[in-house]
């Protein structure tokens, strides 16, 4: 397996402009989820998903944050519009139900300018 | 609340032993894991304990005990490459995970 894959890798746009993320998360694994992290925050969860569907959205800072899951292999995550503080490095992780641990995509660095 | 108490720092010499501590609190503890990321890269998993004591993977072990709200990663005979941020991460009956801030290991020559 390729593991969980996300793209892109880095981002640079400018404010008020329209970001997405992509995720592929490995094959199988039925839980998927959504992380930011920076120096001053550390990891944070912003939502995650079970089979496809949205359990809990608590972190997802504002209105300006959607994401969505149309299929088991495919999750975006939507900034729009984006400002400067959206700026950090954005994972995205799956799990299966057997297994303890996430594996974590490469991540995406966005540098909202 | 969820909260997750770990050094921000830690030292040690290469071909020692370093503990990383973590203390929690949460309601609905399911388990404590831990994670590697080094600089630039991804967290990875490492392990994973949901009972008291002692899980030993190679030369990582992960202890905890539910009682006082407490584990620690143990990291025997550091090689430079464990230099790295570690993290504890609490998992809580409804699934999702919250990491701590994280300790960055740096381990001298």
């Amino acid at each position: 397996d390729a593991g969980v894959i996300q793209s892109p890798r880095h981002e640079v746009t400018e404010m008020g402009q329209e970001v997405t993320l992509r995720c592929k998360p490995i094959s199988g694994h039925d839980y998927l989820f959504w992380y930011r992290q920076t120096m001053m925050r550390g990891l944070e969860l912003l939502i995650y998903f079970n089979n496809n569907v949205p359990i809990d959205d608590s972190g997802m800072p504002e209105d300006r944050f959607s994401a969505k899951m149309p299929n088991a292999s495919f999750s975006t995550l939507k900034i729009q519009p984006s400002e400067p503080r959206d700026s950090a490095v954005y994972f995205c992780a799956s799990r299966g139900t057997e297994n303890y641990g996430y594996t974590f995509g490469s991540g995406t660095r966005l540098t909202v300018v | 609340g969820q909260s997750l108490e770990q050094p921000s720092e830690v030292t040690a010499v290469e071909g020692a032993i370093v503990q990383i501590n973590c203390t929690y609190q949460t309601s609905g503890f399911y388990g404590l894991s831990w994670y590697q990321q080094h600089d630039g890269g991804a967290p990875t998993f490492l392990s994973y304990n949901a009972l008291d004591g002692l899980e030993e993977t190679g030369r990582f072990s992960s202890f905890l005990s539910r009682s006082d709200s407490y584990g620690y990663l143990l990291l025997q005979e550091l090689q430079m490459k464990d230099s790295a941020s570690y993290f504890c991460a609490v998992e809580n009956r409804d699934d999702k995970i919250i990491f701590g801030k994280g300790t960055r290991l740096h381990i001298l020559p």
